[in-house]
C-alpha cells in the first residue's frame, strides 16, 4: 500500500482567514513533505519532516506553518495567505528522509488552495 | 548544483504507439538516483520508474522503460503501447544517495504527453 491521503481536495479562503491541510500516511515512513505546485511547473519543495522533526525549511513565509504532530501526520496551517499563494499542495512521505534509492517519495492527490 | 533539463515541453502520440521523452541531467556525483513520475489531470504524482545509477541494467516495468547513459548524463523514459490513459505531464528527478548534501528530490521541468485515439 502505497497511500498517501490529504484533505480537503478543495479549499477556498480570503487573506484573513486561518485554515489548515492535512496528510495522512500508514505505511510507517518515518519522513513527510509539503510541496507546492504552479500549473504546469514542477513542484517546489517547502518542508520536510524526519522522524518528526523539522529537517528543512526552505525559506517559506512564516504565513506557512507546517505541523507533524505524529509520524503518520502532517499539517500545513494557513494564516493570511496572499493570493499569490494559490496553488496545488502535495504531501509526501518517504521511508527515511535522508535520500537514496529505497527513500522514494510517494504523493498524495493534493489540496487545490484558492486564496481570494 | 545538480540540474535536471526535460527539452520537450510537448509531445502527441497515437494510441498504440511507442514514444520517448528524453531527460537529462547534470551532476557531479557517480552514484546517485533517478525517478521518472507522471501526473495526470487527475493531479496525483504516480511514480513510474526508477533507476540506481551504479546498475548498468536498465529499468523496466511493464509497458515502461527506461534508456539509462551514465556517461552521457541521459535518462529517457520509453512507453510502449500507449494507452488513452498515459496521459499526463511527466517529470524526471534526480537524487542524490543516501547521506548527501541534500535529501531532495530535483525535478526537470516536465513534458506534456497527449495520447491520441
Amino acid at each position: 500500500d502505497t497511500e498517501v491521503t490529504q484533505t480537503p481536495k478543495h479549499l477556498v479562503m480570503g487573506m484573513t482567514n486561518k485554515k489548515s491541510l492535512k496528510c495522512e500516511q500508514h505505511m510507517g515512513h518515518r519522513a513527510m513533505y509539503w510541496y507546492k505546485q504552479k500549473a504546469k511547473k514542477p513542484p517546489e519543495l517547502m518542508f520536510v519532516y524526519s522522524y518528526e522533526k523539522l529537517s528543512i525549511n526552505e525559506s517559506v513565509p512564516s504565513r506557512f506553518s507546517p505541523e507533524c504532530p505524529n509520524s503518520s501526520l502532517l499539517n500545513l496551517h494557513l494564516h493570511a495567505l496572499q493570493p499569490e499563494d494559490s496553488a496545488l499542495y502535495l504531501c509526501a512521505s518517504s521511508p527515511q528522509g535522508g535520500g537514496g534509492f529505497t527513500d522514494t517519495q510517494y504523493f498524495g492527490p493534493g489540496t487545490r488552495l484558492t486564496v481570494l | 548544483a545538480q540540474t535536471v533539463t526535460q527539452s520537450q515541453p510537448e509531445m502527441s502520440v497515437q494510441e498504440a504507439e511507442t514514444v520517448t521523452l528524453s531527460c537529462t541531467y547534470d551532476t557531479s556525483e557517480s552514484n546517485y538516483y533517478l525517478f521518472w513520475y507522471k501526473q495526470p489531470p487527475s493531479r496525483q504524482m504516480i511514480l513510474v520508474i526508477r533507476q540506481e545509477a551504479y546498475k548498468q541494467q536498465n529499468a523496466t516495468e511493464n509497458r515502461f522503460s527506461v534508456n539509462f547513459q551514465k556517461a552521457a548524463k541521459s535518462f529517457s523514459l520509453k512507453i510502449s503501447d500507449s494507452q488513452l490513459g498515459d496521459t499526463a505531464m511527466y517529470f524526471c528527478a534526480f537524487m542524490e544517495p543516501y547521506g548527501g548534501a541534500t535529501n531532495k528530490l530535483i525535478f526537470g521541468t516536465g513534458t506534456l504527453l497527449a495520447v491520441q485515439p
